[in-house]
């Protein structure tokens, strides 16, 4: 069965660098979000797109925007990059109007922040 | 917003053994999903489970949505069960909503 794909697996950035995260979710899945995971913490909310629209947002640092695409792929663009934004960021998906809503995690984004 | 807690926070196993992992969360919620963190950091699903009971081979899990509580049942354990385990809980209203909230996780040593 197809899974939520991600891309790049791992990524290292100097300081005030900037990353784009790309995300594939899974066909038919009409939402995607984005977690933050820190060493040691569990996945912390971002943000979220239905059909496109931006539908819901977390913790998400000004320095940091999404969108999701005509597709359905998602990019999150991440600027002027700090220390503290090395993480594992996760994208998942689910198919919310349906009436199971469970969601999928793709593999993850490693990002290295030196 | 609605609050996850996981209990324990680290549970040590010898190989064979059973155990019980607890969730509790602070409101109503109409997803519910217990997942296991690899040592590579890949989030593999175990259930969906906003209430009721379902099995998956030695792993069970039940949701007392009523109480607001979910617990994940891991029975005859192997050494590849090690990893942290996740509840996470969402609600969801019509188009709004959706995103899950996480535990803290249980993080399970199983040894040999």
């Amino acid at each position: 069965a197809a899974g939520v794909i991600q891309s790049p697996r791992h990524l290292i950035k100097e300081k005030r660098e900037t990353a784009t995260l790309k995300c594939y979710p899974i066909p038919r899945h009409d939402t995607v979000y984005w977690y933050q995971q820190g060493p040691g913490q569990d996945p912390q909310f971002l943000i979220s797109f239905y059909e496109k629209m931006q539908s819901d947002k977390g913790s998400i640092p000004d320095r940091f925007s999404a969108q999701q695409f005509s597709d359905y792929h998602s990019e999150l663009n991440m600027s002027s990059l700090e220390l503290g934004d090395s993480a594992l960021y996760f994208c998942a998906s689910s198919e919310r109007t349906g009436s199971v809503t469970e969601a999928f995690f793709g593999q993850g984004t490693r990002l290295t922040v030196v | 917003g609605i609050q996850v807690e996981q209990s324990p926070p680290d549970l040590i196993l010898q190989e064979g053994a059973n155990s019980t992992l607890r969730c509790n969360f602070s409101d109503s919620v109409n997803n519910l999903q217990w997942f296991h963190q690899n040592p590579w950091g890949q989030l593999i699903n175990l259930f969906y489970i906003p209430s009721g009971t379902k099995q998956n081979g030695r792993l069970s899990a039940t949701t007392v949505a009523t109480e607001r509580y979910s617990l994940l049942y891991i029975s005859s354990s192997q050494t590849t069960d090690s990893g942290v385990y996740f509840c996470a809980v969402g609600r969801r209203f019509y188009n709004q909503g959706g995103k899950l909230i996480f535990g803290q996780g249980t993080e399970l040593s199983v040894k040999p």
